[in-house]
């Protein structure tokens, strides 16, 4: 079953712009991921943010965390065409299997020229 | 390329006849994990091994389905009677035990039941 949801399902915007994606989720986590898939393809890890994080930046990528909320961002400064895929998070639980991953519904990304 | 892959990328089968999938993990990872996809849904885990010890199985791995890792190294999912809710792309991935980095996963294989 799936963990939670992302929002939005689906996001379109031009090139140069931010997107920004959110995701919720249900129990307590140890950690929270997020994945870029290409269409038909498997998927690639971006960013990892612990329990204890708040913020965590990777190159053009900015995660927040509040398990408060039990919610996390994506946000993806000044987009490319690249950056077209479906981007999903996954949380690893606190508790029970190890790094065993639950995902979400997923955001796909559209960036235009 | 030393990366996770899988064999074969597309499956065609008829309904009720058995398939085997292989993937062989990045060769120093001694996890390995196995998920599910279908059209427009997040990956849903299956099955995950240590070394060649199988940790958990969900409850979406029905008696139809069991996977193996011989020797802890490469991996084989066999789904048995196949019916058409079995369609979708089944995903595997692995990762180093005591590293927080996330797991890396390979192309997938798709599956279609006929």
């Amino acid at each position: 079953s799936q963990q939670g949801e992302e929002d939005p399902q689906a996001l379109s915007i031009q090139e140069g712009e931010n997107a920004t994606m959110n995701c919720s989720y249900k129990t307590s986590i140890n950690n929270l991921q997020w994945y870029r898939q290409n269409s038909g393809r498997g998927l690639v890890h971006l960013i990892l943010i612990r329990s204890n994080e708040r913020e965590k930046h990777s190159g053009r990528l900015r995660v927040t965390l509040d398990t408060s909320k039990k919610s996390s961002s994506l946000l993806i400064t000044a987009s490319r065409a690249a950056d077209t895929a479906s981007y999903f998070c996954a949380t690893v639980p606190n508790t029970g299997t190890a790094s065993k991953l639950t995902f979400g519904t997923g955001t796909r990304l559209q960036v235009t020229l | 390329d030393t990366g996770v892959s899988q064999d074969p990328r597309h499956k065609i089968t008829k309904r009720g006849q058995n398939v085997t999938f292989r993937c062989d993990p990045i060769s120093e990872h001694n996890r390995l994990y196995w998920y599910r996809q279908t059209l427009g849904q997040g990956p849903e885990f299956l099955t995950y091994f240590q070394n060649e010890a199988q940790l958990e199985k969900s409850r979406l791995l029905s008696d139809r389905f069991s996977a193996e890792r011989p020797k802890g190294s490469f991996s084989t999912l066999e789904i048995q009677r196949t019916e058409q809710g079995d369609s979708a792309m089944y995903l595997c991935a692995s990762s180093l035990a005591g590293r927080s980095v996330g797991e890396y996963f390979g192309p997938g294989t798709r599956l279609t039941v006929t």
